[in-house]
């Protein structure tokens, strides 16, 4: 089975922070995103990977920066948290090859920005 | 650009009753769309994918179709049941073909 982890569940930080959610995969998946989850909004891509030091933003990159520094590990970071970042954060993995199209999900991570 | 629809928020219906979800979508033409399940608080589960050549896919107790006219993907549940409550995500490659579009998703509750 596909196993995508993410660092916390929930995650409580105050504005002018700067947070780093860490996703990881436990397959060879080239392609990782992450998404933010807001009630009424859906789900929204804010940035993705599809190689080691490659990203692409998505469409609400604002305010969200990136790393993928190993192949297994697409790290989102939130240079100054603001309050209108509180959401629910989705990292997702997808494999270019083999003619697997399906994504899969991390279980997310709340996030609350006081 | 892309425009991806589910035109229910909500639906609720009784055990035992066929669940049937919309999805339109529109400025596209998909080579295949998919449908995700969410349960509260947790990740999107993938649960079936239908190619534009194929008219139906089944999996079980679900059936998808899609009709590449109308622009449009049914999602059936039959024989409902009170664990089948969820949201339903359906979702279909951006034009160049490396990440999904979501719908805003429908939330189903089925009551015994």
């Amino acid at each position: 089975d596909v196993k995508v982890t993410q660092s916390s569940r929930y995650l409580v930080k105050r504005t002018g922070e700067k947070v780093f959610l860490e996703c990881v995969q436990d397959m060879d998946h080239e392609n990782m995103f992450w998404y933010r989850q807001d009630p009424g909004l859906g789900l929204r891509l804010i940035y993705f990977s599809y190689d080691v030091k490659m990203k692409e933003k998505g469409d609400i990159p604002e305010g969200y920066s990136v790393s993928r520094e190993k192949k297994e590990r697409f790290s989102l970071i939130l240079e100054s948290a603001s309050t209108n970042q509180t959401s629910m954060y989705l990292c997702a993995i997808r494999s270019r090859s083999g003619g697997l199209n399906e994504q899969f999900f991390g279980p997310g991570t709340r996030l609350t920005v006081l | 650009s892309q425009k991806i629809e589910q035109n229910s928020e909500a639906l609720n219906i009784q055990e035992g009753k066929t669940a049937t979800l919309t999805c339109n979508y529109t400025n596209y033409s998909p080579a295949y769309l998919q449908w995700y399940r969410q349960d509260p608080g947790r990740g999107p589960v993938f649960l079936l994918l239908i190619r534009e050549n194929e008219k139906e896919k089944r999996k079980e107790r679900l059936k998808v179709t899609f009709d590449t006219t109308l622009k449009q993907s049914l999602f059936h549940i039959t024989a409902s049941q009170p664990a089948d409550s969820a949201t339903y995500l359906c979702a279909l490659d951006d034009q160049a073909g490396t990440a999904l579009i979501f719908g805003k998703g429908t939330t189903l509750s089925v009551s015994s």
